[in-house]
């Protein structure tokens, strides 16, 4: 079974402060997406890294992709309270080359206070 | 529609009971994608579809949960005898793409909560 951790479990900051999230794993996949999501809404894609060592960045928000493709990291510059939320990390996996699915990692839940 | 639809957004339903969701991808989306979630876990996998055809139903927790996307669109999750373990957040996705690196778009969720 693969499994994506990610850490922290939770994480409350003030508002203007860097923080950075962790998704690991002891497995390879073929990319490595984040998503956010708010209650009572399904999940919503942020970024998609495919390249071992790969940056991306988004505004304040800049997501990398380990060298052996087997965890990421995201990093918030400056949060503000409309970043809070439910952070995911997923990793796509091929499966007999016939199907593919991502699956996601545990969650970081993000509230950021004003 | 513009995006993925999930309806009903809340079921309750007696231990026991049988229960649809149904799902309504993006047109002309391929691939769909069951998961379920838990509060403030991240979503599990239950089934893949790519068109028609069920190509993945490794997640699915018993024989009492079967999905369907008969004609290549709509799909419907159904649980059958309902047990309070059931209860969770219901989740649909769809994605043009066979390859999982497009990512995917989620509706809203279905909310079941058995009693």
């Amino acid at each position: 079974t693969q499994l994506l951790e990610q850490s922290p479990q939770f994480l409350s900051i003030q508002e203007g402060e860097n923080l950075t999230v962790y998704c690991n794993s002891s497995s390879v996949f073929s990319s490595l997406q984040w998503y956010r999501q708010e209650p009572g809404e399904g999940p919503v894609l942020l970024v998609t890294v495919v390249t071992g060592g790969e940056v991306k960045k988004l505004k304040r928000l800049t997501f990398q992709f380990g060298d052996a493709r087997k965890d990421s990291s995201l990093h918030i510059t400056a949060a503000q309270t409309g970043d809070t939320g439910l952070y995911l990390c997923a990793g796509g996996v091929p499966y007999g080359g016939a199907t593919n699915k991502l699956i996601f990692g545990t969650g970081t839940l993000l509230a950021v206070q004003p | 529609g513009a995006g993925v639809s999930q309806s009903p957004r809340y079921k309750v339903a007696k231990r026991g009971q049988d229960v649809a969701l149904r799902c309504d991808p993006i047109s002309g989306h391929v691939s769909l994608f069951w998961y379920q979630q838990a509060l403030g876990q991240g979503p599990e996998f239950l089934t893949y579809f790519q068109n028609e055809a069920q190509l993945d139903k490794s997640g699915l927790p018993s024989d009492r949960f079967f999905a369907e996307r008969p004609e290549g669109s709509v799909s419907t999750l159904k649980i059958q005898r309902t047990q309070q373990e059931d209860s969770a957040v219901y989740l649909c996705a769809s994605s043009l793409d066979y390859s999982p690196n497009y990512g995917y778009t989620f509706g809203s969720g279905t909310r079941l909560t058995v009693v």
